[in-house]
């Protein structure tokens, strides 16, 4: 069974533009979750997405959203990119019956100059 | 959720067995205890999870005594890819998000 994936794996972006990512779970998998990594604040969760509504969010400023498409698929969008932004943006899906066991994907790379 | 304490790093050689505890005193009734691993530059990845004894699978073992104070994560024989930053979690599994602490970096030497 093929893994989490997200793309794209690197992107560069100037302060001020905004950015998507996308995420596919593992098949099968309706829970998708979003974490922001970075080396000052760790690993800090984004928000929660089930059967297309988002279930939980974190302590993120309004620049951040997602959503969650019928197959699953998922997306994250920020904008007004500022410097801070730079990190590491993590995907993980779950069945949703086991939250706590969640599938992590490769993560993107994001770097706002 | 109920705050860790977990080591901030830990050395160890290859072959040996590395023990890592957290302490999560204000665990709840409803709370299960989660490790996940991480090597650099990639997502992290579930190890093992339990509520109370010892729970064993192909990768590790987790003991929790009576009281689920603490917990320890032990990892047999460990190898020169064993090195990465291990997680404790705590949490209702009605939560909908993991809580990463620092975790503690383990460094296997040969």
């Amino acid at each position: 069974k093929a893994g989490v994936t997200q793309t794209p794996r690197y992107l560069i972006k100037t302060r001020g533009q905004q950015v998507t990512l996308s995420c596919s779970p593992i098949s099968g998998h309706r829970s998708v979750s979003w974490y922001q990594q970075t080396p000052g604040q760790g690993l800090q969760f984004l928000f929660e997405y089930f059967s297309e509504t988002q279930r939980n969010k974190g302590n993120f400023p309004g620049r951040f959203s997602g959503r969650q498409f019928s197959n699953s698929r998922s997306e994250m969008n920020v904008s007004t990119l500022e410097l801070g932004d730079s990190a590491l943006y993590l995907c993980a899906s779950s069945s949703g019956l086991e939250r706590y066991e969640q599938y992590f994907g490769p993560g993107t790379r994001l770097t706002v100059t | 959720l109920a705050k860790t304490t977990q080591p901030i790093s830990m050395d160890s050689y290859e072959g040996q067995e590395v023990n890592i505890t957290c302490s999560h005193n204000n665990i709840a009734t409803n709370d299960y205890i989660t490790w996940y691993q991480q090597f650099p530059s990639q997502g992290p990845r579930f190890i093992i999870q339990g509520y109370k004894t010892k729970v064993t699978n192909e990768v590790a073992s987790l003991f929790i005594p009576a009281d689920r104070k603490s917990s320890t994560l032990s990892l047999p024989r460990v190898s020169l890819s064993d090195t990465a930053v291990y997680y404790c979690l705590v949490g209702d599994e009605d939560d909908y998000k993991l809580s990463f602490g620092a975790g503690t970096t383990v460094t296997v030497r040969a």
